[in-house]
C-alpha cells in the first residue's frame, strides 16, 4: 500500500534552520504531487505548498510564500520542507501528503506527521 | 486569500444523521475532499471529489454538492465517528489548496 514516512520530531531554538523529510513508497513517486500541511497546537489544518517531483514545479499558499522552502530529491523518493530561521510560532505538527491524481491540491495519502518544537 | 467556511461544531445523538456544510466561491468549479481527524492521528480522507467514498470508509459517509456549498453527511452516527472534520479544495486557478476551519463532531 502507498506510504509516506516522515522524519522524526525536532526541537530547535529560534533562529536555527531545519529541514524535515517525507519519503514515499509503494507508488510511482514522480507522478504525484507531494504537499505539506501545518497544524499548530489545538488548531486546524493549513495548506502550505506542494511540489511535483518529476520537474520540481512548486506552488505555495500566499500565507507561506517566502516563509518556507519545499524541495524534492526524486532519486531518493523524498520531499523536504525547510526553514532558514525558525520562530516560536513555527511550533506545530507538519504533515506531508500525496496529491490526488485528478485533484492534485487535495490529498489521498498522508504521512504520520513531524512535530517541530521551537523554544529558547 | 480564498477561504472555505464550516460550522465550528455539530452535535448529534447516536443513530441520528449529522450534516456538515462547507461553503466557498470556487466550490462550484473545484472538487472538494473531506477528512476525518481523531486526536493524535493524521487526517484520513472520507470523501473525495465531492461524492466518492474511498475503499474502507463505511457507507454511512456520503457527500453532496450544490453550487458553492458541499455537504458531508454521516447517517446513523456512531460513537467512533466523533472527530474533527475538514473540507478541502483549491482556488479557481488551481494554484494552491485551502482547508475549511474544521468542524468538531460530538456524539452525545
Amino acid at each position: 500500500e502507498e506510504q509516506l514516512v516522515q522524519s522524526g520530531a525536532e526541537v530547535k531554538k529560534p533562529g536555527e534552520s531545519l529541514k524535515i523529510s517525507c519519503k514515499g513508497s509503494e507508488y510511482s513517486f514522480t507522478h504525484y504531487w507531494i504537499g505539506w500541511v501545518r497544524q499548530m497546537p489545538g488548531r486546524g489544518l493549513e495548506w502550505m505548498g506542494t511540489i511535483y517531483p518529476r520537474d520540481s514545479d512548486t506552488r505555495y499558499s500566499p500565507s507561506f510564500q517566502g516563509q518556507v522552502t519545499i524541495s524534492v530529491d526524486k532519486s531518493m523518493n523524498t520531499a523536504y520542507l525547510q526553514w532558514s530561521s525558525l520562530k516560536a510560532s513555527d511550533t506545530a505538527i507538519y504533515y506531508c501528503a500525496r496529491g490526488n491524481y485528478q485533484m492534485p491540491r487535495c490529498f489521498d495519502y498522508w504521512g504520520q506527521g513531524t512535530l517541530v518544537t521551537v523554544s529558547s | 486569500s480564498y477561504e472555505l467556511t464550516q460550522p465550528p461544531s455539530v452535535s448529534v445523538s447516536p443513530g441520528q444523521t449529522a450534516s456538515i456544510t462547507c461553503s466557498g466561491d470556487a466550490l462550484a468549479k473545484q472538487y472538494t475532499f473531506w477528512y476525518q481527524q481523531k486526536p493524535g492521528q493524521a487526517p484520513v480522507v472520507v470523501i473525495y471529489k465531492d461524492t466518492e467514498r474511498p475503499s474502507g470508509i463505511p457507507a454511512r459517509f456520503s457527500g453532496s454538492s450544490s453550487g458553492t456549498t458541499v455537504t458531508l453527511t454521516i447517517s446513523g452516527v456512531q460513537a467512533e465517528d466523533e472527530a474533527d472534520y475538514y473540507c478541502q479544495s483549491a482556488d479557481t486557478t488551481d494554484t494552491y489548496g485551502v482547508f475549511g476551519g474544521g468542524t468538531k463532531l460530538t456524539v452525545l
